[in-house]
């Protein structure tokens, strides 16, 4: 019965490879996000949806794709994958736009070699 | 960017000790949250503030929303080892959608 869950919970993949992680929320919520968590553990916002619309898109490079089939998953798709994508990925959501109570995933370690 | 800084940096304190460390902001906020993350964890809310002034407990934690509305801080009483992981402040900037994080202060209680 896990809120925000994400797949895979660890990548290790090679530089120029195309990857993607997951997420799944059953909570209900209208908005999704995804934030990149560099190894000072500083939190970065990439993305937001609200209700399968693309609300926040920082500057984040385009091989960055997010995709949300419906308003329960939100995916994010990254080409020609480069060392400095090392990070952790974390998925959240929250209940409506404009409610900033979000609820994280686990994380996605992402290895780049 | 917009920033919130958060202080201590870090904090090395003996179980039992309480536990003080702030969160500032050069611009005002309508909301602030308080996050723990665990090691290889995502971050879990621990206290939302939604008014200035506003003083909000969660079992020994608690937390107050600043009156100028440009910080917070969260005070953790009598600390336990299981109260170790870093903290995280957040608010959404001021009419947007988007959520910021602090830099986070990182807990580590020794028995």
């Amino acid at each position: 019965d896990t809120a925000v869950s994400q797949t895979p919970k660890y990548l290790v993949t090679q530089m120029g490879n195309d990857k993607s992680i997951k997420c799944e929320q059953n909570l209900g919520h209208d908005t999704m996000y995804w934030y990149k968590q560099d190894s000072k553990k500083f939190l970065k916002i990439m993305f937001s949806y609200n209700n399968k619309e693309l609300i926040i898109n920082e500057t984040v490079p385009n091989r960055f794709s997010p995709k949300s089939p419906d308003k329960a998953h939100l995916n994010l798709h990254i080409n020609s994958l480069e060392l400095g994508d090392s990070a952790v990925y974390f998925c959240a959501s929250s209940p409506a736009r404009g409610e900033a109570e979000a609820f994280f995933g686990q994380g996605t370690r992402l290895t780049v070699v | 960017g917009q920033q919130l800084n958060q202080s201590p940096q870090s904090m090395f304190i003996q179980e039992g000790e309480d536990v003080s460390m702030n969160c500032t902001s050069s611009s005002i906020f309508n909301t602030w949250l308080w996050y723990k993350q665990d090691p290889g964890e995502g971050p879990v809310l621990l206290i939302a503030l939604y008014k200035a002034g506003e003083l909000t407990s969660n079992g020994r934690l608690t937390a107050q929303f600043g009156i100028t509305r440009k910080d917070s801080f969260l005070n953790i009483s009598a600390s336990i080892p299981s109260d170790v992981g870093i903290y995280f402040c957040a608010g959404p900037i001021y009419n947007t959608d988007k959520l910021i994080f602090g830099t986070g202060t990182r807990l580590q209680v020794f028995p």
